[in-house]
């Protein structure tokens, strides 16, 4: 079963340097998402994106953070400037498309920032 | 807006016994509803989905969930549990329209005990 994959699994870095965490969506799918998890929080939803743009976005999101999906494939977060409250686990999804389809998860990764 | 209620953060439960995760949520618009499940160092994986129709809906794993209007309501239950359902289950909401963004609930741990 085709799956969304996430790298790395776990990123280290220090407090204002830049990251970019990767996802490998689902190839048929074209809606794309970013996610966060604080430790012991609740799933917190970032952006949305279709269609070559963000097509909603939270109060998270910020302008240090951005996405992008550069070549057809990948969809990448990028946050710049990173402060120790961007640690979190942070999950890609796609879905299909519209209506009641399900997003699909990947495995997520662990973001620490010393 | 909409929001998701978990109440129990944790619930302990024997093996072979019966368990229901509660779930509530609250929304000025149509939702659709869903129910995740995430073992240790995995990503979220869909157990099962309300869209319409029939208000009781059945994963293929033994577990099923009952949408109630009324009481805006998504409860999860399963008969007879496996040490194997061990995890923690999300219950999330999403708009019928827009981008389709999930919004979760805190999260249930399920423990089961041999």
């Amino acid at each position: 079963e085709p799956e969304v994959t996430q790298t790395p699994s776990h990123q280290v870095t220090q407090m204002g340097q830049e990251v970019i965490l990767r996802c490998v969506p689902i190839s048929n799918h074209l809606y794309f998402y970013w996610y966060r998890q604080i430790l012991g929080q609740k799933v917190e939803f970032l952006v949305s994106f279709y269609n070559n743009e963000i097509s909603e976005k939270s109060e998270i999101f910020d302008d240090r953070f951005s996405v992008e999906r550069p070549d057809g494939s990948n969809f990448t977060l990028k946050i710049r400037s990173t402060k120790l409250e961007d640690s979190a686990m942070y999950f890609c999804a796609s879905r299909e498309g519209s209506g009641g389809q399900p997003q699909h998860f990947g495995d997520g990764t662990r973001l620490s920032i010393l | 807006a909409q929001s998701v209620t978990q109440l129990d953060s944790q619930v302990p439960v024997f093996e072979e016994a019966p368990v229901e995760l509660r779930c509530n949520y609250s929304s000025s618009v149509s939702v659709y509803l869903f129910w995740y499940v995430q073992y240790p160092n995995q990503g979220l994986q869909l157990l099962l989905k309300y869209l319409s129709g029939s208000t009781l809906v059945e994963s293929i794993n033994g577990f099923e969930a009952e949408f109630n209007k009324s009481q805006t309501s998504f409860h999860l239950r399963k008969p007879s549990v496996h040490i194997s359902d061990t995890a923690e289950y999300f219950c999330a909401v999403s708009p019928t329209s827009g981008t389709y963004k999930y919004i979760f609930g805190t999260g249930t741990r399920l423990k089961v005990l041999a």
